[in-house]
């Protein structure tokens, strides 16, 4: 099956630093999704980028489905970004199952 | 307000007792998902369903039974047959999914902590 490689494993950042994290996988897809879990647990939608590129605030994201990755940018990083970055993708197998990557653990220090 | 709302938020289990954790959303889609996360670890899917009285087995279904006899429900029983059942579970569900449909993204509810003691 599909494999997800998430890099790098754990970053930790001063504030108002900038960061790129990135997922690799090795077929293609349909459709692709990264998140953020907060220290609660709780999953939230950051992107859902199965192609190109899109911006929300600090954070923006680029798909390059061809070449198999994806890319998460965080411009000038504050505390509350901390958690866990997960990338999903959804191969074209068309089962429309998400497979997760093993995350990006990262932490914001004050 | 749409969304998705997990019950209860923690569980605690005795060896030997199956227990359901309950998953409601209300947000008109299709297809719902659950998945197990272990302490530090990405999430696993262990059931999903695509459509009203339908479900299939995902990566770790052993020990898990699921239910979907509405559309806004999809519980999730954990049972004795489950060796390790304590974990972090979170219930999702997309809009899915005519066939040939591309597009799926999936929406998390808060999830629930399950502790077996």
């Amino acid at each position: 099956g599909i494999q997800v490689e998430q890099s790098p494993p754990d970053l930790i950042l001063q504030e108002g630093a900038n960061s790129t994290l990135r997922c690799n996988f090795s077929d293609s897809v349909n459709n692709l999704q990264w998140f953020h879990q907060n220290p609660w647990g709780q999953l939230i939608n950051l992107f859902y980028i199965p192609s190109g590129t899109k911006q929300n605030g600090r954070l923006s994201a680029t798909t390059v489905a061809t070449e198999r990755y994806s890319l998460l940018y965080i411009s000038s990083s504050q505390t509350t970004d901390s958690g866990v970055y997960f990338c999903a993708v959804d191969p074209t197998s068309g089962t429309y199952k998400y497979i997760f990557g093993t995350g990006t653990r990262l932490k914001v220090l004050a | 307000d749409g969304g998705i709302t997990q019950s209860p938020k923690y569980l605690f289990r005795k060896e030997g007792q199956n227990v359901t954790l309950s998953c409601e959303q209300n947000l008109n889609h299709d297809a719902m998902y659950w998945y197990r996360q272990d302490p530090g670890q990405g999430l696993r899917l262990i059931y999903y369903s695509q459509i009203v009285n339908d479900f299939q087995k995902g990566d770790i279904a052993e020990g898990y039974s699921v239910s979907r006899e509405k559309k806004e429900s999809f519980p999730l029983t954990v049972t004795s047959a489950q060796k390790n059942p304590t974990a972090f579970y979170l219930c999702a569900s997309s809009i899915r999914a005519d066939k040939g449909a591309i597009y799926n993204e999936q929406f998390f509810g808060p999830g629930t902590r399950l502790t077996v003691l």
